[in-house]
């Protein structure tokens, strides 16, 4: 079966500090991967998706970027970090192109910058 | 793919009381997708209707489309308390997966 593993579930880090933030997948292959961050009581805000290794989009101009060096593994950085940085992190995967099928998403690391 | 904006923003019944939220969206649709999240965790699939069909049922849930109107609504039938989450909807077409500012739903015991 397949599962989505993302940690940490709980990060405090300074400003100005780095951030490596990973999300691995587990029973598919070439799945599509996603990164969303979510603020307090709102709605979800796709940052960066993938469709393959090496290939990222980026939906929002920021303090961060998105890697997948392997099929399945998708990171989340930045080389440093702001107060606007906190939020509530999470990621997910659907299939390859296929309209029908649901996506499914990790646990979430929030994130709080001090 | 299109994100959905959902209404209202927020929602509080009691226990036992139906709930229904609404989805639209701007553009044609293969499918619609409902996903829950429950608070400080992830989205959770609840139920895809496809472009060529009106309602689906699963469980206590119903869902309507309209493609007419391009909206979907979400029905819950006798909520419960383990019903309070944030609802969102999302038309899940092509590569990108966005989502609306979602319903938060609360059901008061």
């Amino acid at each position: 079966s397949q599962t989505i593993h993302q940690w940490p579930a709980t990060l405090v880090q300074p400003v100005g500090s780095p951030l490596s933030l990973e999300c691995t997948v587990e029973g598919t292959s070439n799945p599509n991967l996603y990164w969303y961050r979510q603020a307090a009581g709102r709605g979800l805000q796709l940052l960066f998706y993938s469709v393959g290794i090496g290939q990222i989009s980026s939906e929002v101009p920021q303090n961060l970027s998105a890697s997948r060096p392997q099929d399945r593994q998708f990171i989340l950085s930045s080389k440093k970090l702001l107060l606007s940085d906190s939020g509530f992190y999470l990621c997910a995967w659907k299939g390859e192109g296929l309209g029908d099928t649901e996506a499914f998403f990790g646990q979430g690391t929030r994130l709080t910058v001090v | 793919s299109q994100q959905g904006e959902e209404d209202p923003q927020a929602l509080s019944i009691q226990e036992g009381e139906n709930a229904t939220m609404n989805c639209s969206y701007k553009t044609s649709i293969n499918n619609l997708q409902w996903y829950r999240q429950n608070s400080g965790r992830g989205l959770v699939h609840l139920i895809l209707i496809r472009s060529n069909e009106r309602e689906k049922h699963s469980g206590r849930l119903r869902v309507t489309l309209d493609t007419s109107k391009k909206s979907s609504s979400l029905l819950i039938t006798a909520s419960r308390a383990a019903d309070t989450a944030s609802y969102f909807c999302t038309d899940n077409a092509g590569n990108m997966l966005t989502f609306g500012g979602g319903t938060r739903l609360m059901v008061k015991p």
